[in-house]
């Protein structure tokens, strides 16, 4: 089966410098590769994601790049605000006329210091 | 609009006994998932629902585990003689998986479950 892992589990930075989170995945025939924020208490919350057709995308201060080659992707926040402090979780799946069961890694914890 | 909901939030029980956990997908969506996740680590897949069949229970760790769906919305997983590596929070996930679309999975806050 696929496996994710996640880099680094914890991360701190100065607010209003950039943070950056990489995963690899293992299997190639992954195609579809979301980032979640958890806050405390809280189940995980959808925040970008990319699929295999495409090598990089933003939103706003989020982005996210994809080289299928290397089997890697990150995720990148600029411009870093203290509510942007949580554990932050890439996953992987083949999406397929069927089951889309995420593989996750096994998360990051994000500090933005004031 | 409403978002997934999980209930209930915190569930205590003692080793042995046996456990229900609901969750309310959001409405019209057809796809849902079930997710463990133990204490610092990230969700693990346990089951899929497409419509009120379980497509793939290949997450399910052994058959003391079980979940329905049999009216296509509202979830239950069932726990049977409870352990206490049985303790983590279950998440429940639901997607508008269609043909053409992402895919995406929207969670629930989770049941945090404590065998003691």
């Amino acid at each position: 089966g696929e496996n994710v892992e996640q880099h680094p589990s914890t991360l701190s930075v100065q607010e209003g410098d950039s943070a950056v989170i990489k995963c690899t995945y293992s299997d190639s025939a992954s195609n579809y590769f979301p980032w979640y924020k958890q806050e405390l208490g809280k189940g995980p919350q959808l925040i970008i994601d990319i699929r295999s057709n495409v090598g990089e995308k933003k939103d706003q201060r989020i982005a996210v790049t994809l080289n299928k080659t290397a089997k890697h992707f990150s995720l990148h926040i600029t411009e870093t605000q203290p509510e942007d402090s949580a554990v932050y979780f890439c996953a992987a799946s083949m999406r397929q006329t069927g089951a889309n069961n995420l593989f996750f890694g096994t998360g990051t914890r994000l500090t933005v210091i004031p | 609009g409403a978002g997934v909901s999980q209930t209930p939030s915190n569930k205590v029980t003692e080793k042995g006994k046996y456990v229900e956990l609901r969750c309310d997908p959001i409405s019209g969506h057809t796809a849902l998932y079930w997710y463990r996740q133990s204490l610092g680590q990230g969700p693990e897949f346990l089951i899929y629902f497409q419509g009120t069949g379980a497509a793939d229970d290949s997450g399910l760790p052994n058959d003391r585990f079980f979940a329905v769906r049999p009216e296509g919305s509202v979830s239950t997983l069932k726990i049977q003689r409870t352990e206490r590596g049985d303790s983590a929070v279950y998440l429940c996930a639901s997607s508008p998986w269609t043909s053409g679309t992402r895919g995406e999975q929207f969670f629930g806050p989770g049941t945090r479950l404590t065998v003691l």
